[in-house]
């Protein structure tokens, strides 16, 4: 079967850091998308991770570990605008398969 | 801006009626997807065009009809719709379906918010 597990909602302050976790199971597996989604928005790309560590993009990381199963994105220096939802999906031989992502609520 | 556009945002009907969303891409890509985003759940697909012919279909039913004239329009038309299809319909697009690598990469259109009452 598929599933994808991450926390439903996060809170963090303003200039902190949050690391954002998700375990997968799929059937077959390529690579690994986060997204970002602003309430009332559509998706937006933020990272792919194919090979296992960690990249970064300016103050968005995201690490994976196919053997594991697991990926975490991480948010340093947070903002005001990054209140949103952030959706984790595993690529599969063929198709994305999204999470229920977490919703993640900055507060000043 | 993503380069995908979406048409009408919003969309109230009856149950009888009959409407269809639009999408569009000016990103030059081959593959177009509709998805169905309800609160509280994941993403779900709905359907996959890659050139222009559809290559997945997710168990859909017959009152959502996919078109596809050229691989930069897409089209979802909609009939008797039940109370329970009212979500957030998102488009996307990517370079290639399927993909092993970033060409699977899926830009969103804005959603088209639909109610049906």
């Amino acid at each position: 079967g598929q599933n994808i597990d991450q926390p439903t909602e996060m809170t963090a302050t303003e200039g902190a850091i949050v690391q954002i976790n998700c375990t997968y199971q799929t059937s077959g597996f390529n690579g690994l998308f986060w997204y970002q989604q602003h309430a009332g928005e559509a998706p937006t790309f933020l990272s792919y991770n194919v090979l296992d560590g960690l990249e970064e993009k300016g103050r968005f990381s995201s690490f994976l570990s196919r053997s594991k199963g697991y990926s975490y994105l991480l948010l340093k220096e947070l903002q005001m605008k990054d209140s949103a939802s952030y959706l984790c999906a595993p690529h599969n031989t063929d198709k994305l398969i999204f999470g229920t992502g977490t919703r993640l609520q900055v507060f000043p | 801006e993503t380069g995908v556009t979406q048409t009408p945002r919003h969309l109230v009907m009856g149950m009888t009626n009959k409407k269809s969303l639009k999408c569009e891409q000016h990103l030059g890509h081959n593959a177009m997807y509709w998805y169905k985003q309800s609160a509280k759940k994941p993403l779900e697909l709905m359907f996959v065009y890659s050139l222009e012919e559809r290559v997945e279909n997710n168990s859909v039913p017959s009152r959502f009809s996919p078109e596809c004239p050229n691989s930069s329009h897409l089209f979802l038309h909609l009939h008797t719709l039940q109370p329970e299809d009212s979500a957030l319909y998102l488009c996307a697009s990517s370079q290639e379906f399927p993909s092993s690598g970033s060409g699977e990469t899926q830009y969103f259109g804005p959603g088209t918010r639909l109610l049906v009452l």
